[in-house]
């Protein structure tokens, strides 16, 4: 069995400052890691993905995160955010040999001018 | 453009209606799932379908039963709608296989029983 921790329920923080967005995993087998980013009343749609190669991978809209094996995280971090990050974002991790996601139960951010 | 479409976005029942929510996907992904999506709890498993007429229960099964007939179609159905059922539904879909594909998902049905 496996399981995501979302270490913060929520963040807020001011527009142009860092963030930092926490999840921890737990898995007897190797797992693929993604963020999912979901707006006011919409979907969930995909950030970014780790699935093997560079431990570090980034989005197209400036957020990157980092894949830990020994400390089993994948934190999302984003060095300068806008009002528009303002969303709920969802860590997942999926087994490699299956295809179920387990999704963490997500941290709202909170951009704030 | 990749789409996951759900038959509402904000649906009102009564109290022992039975209630079905549509998904459908154009990508001719072989998964399919349901979540619901309450405050505070994520997102939680109610069933998935990895072919036509499969089916397996999810994490929170109980209350709910599902219809995959065609492969872009899967139905989620409430048999009998209770209060502790109203939530948001989310519906998603995958390719099959150890790729670690990254599910797409519809814009959700906001469903409240009275």
């Amino acid at each position: 069995a496996q399981s995501v921790t979302q270490l913060d329920s929520q963040v807020p923080v001011f527009e142009e400052a860092p963030v930092e967005l926490r999840c921890n995993y737990s898995s007897s087998v190797s797992v693929y890691l993604f963020w999912y980013v979901q707006y006011p009343n919409q979907g969930l749609q995909l950030l970014l993905k780790y699935l093997s190669g560079s431990t570090l991978v980034e989005s197209i809209n400036g957020f990157e995160a980092e894949f830990n094996k020994s400390q089993t995280s994948f934190h999302l971090r984003k060095p300068s955010v806008h009002i528009s990050d303002t969303a709920e974002y969802f860590c997942a991790v999926i087994d490699t040999n299956a295809g179920k996601s387990t999704f963490g139960d997500g941290t709202t951010l909170t951009v704030k001018p | 453009d990749v789409k996951v479409t759900q038959s509402s976005r904000y649906l009102v029942k009564r109290t022992g209606e039975k209630v079905f929510l549509e998904c459908v996907q154009d990508m001719d992904h072989e998964n399919m799932f349901w979540y619901r999506q309450d405050p505070g709890l994520g997102l939680r498993l109610i069933y998935f379908s990895y072919d036509v007429k499969m089916k397996e229960k999810g994490d929170i099964p109980e209350g709910y039963s599902v219809s995959r007939e065609k492969k872009e179609r899967f139905s989620l159905i409430l048999e009998s709608a209770s209060t502790n059922q109203t939530s948001m539904y989310l519906c998603a879909s995958s390719p099959s296989g150890t790729g670690g594909y990254e599910q797409f998902f519809g814009p959700g049905t906001r469903l409240t029983v009275l």
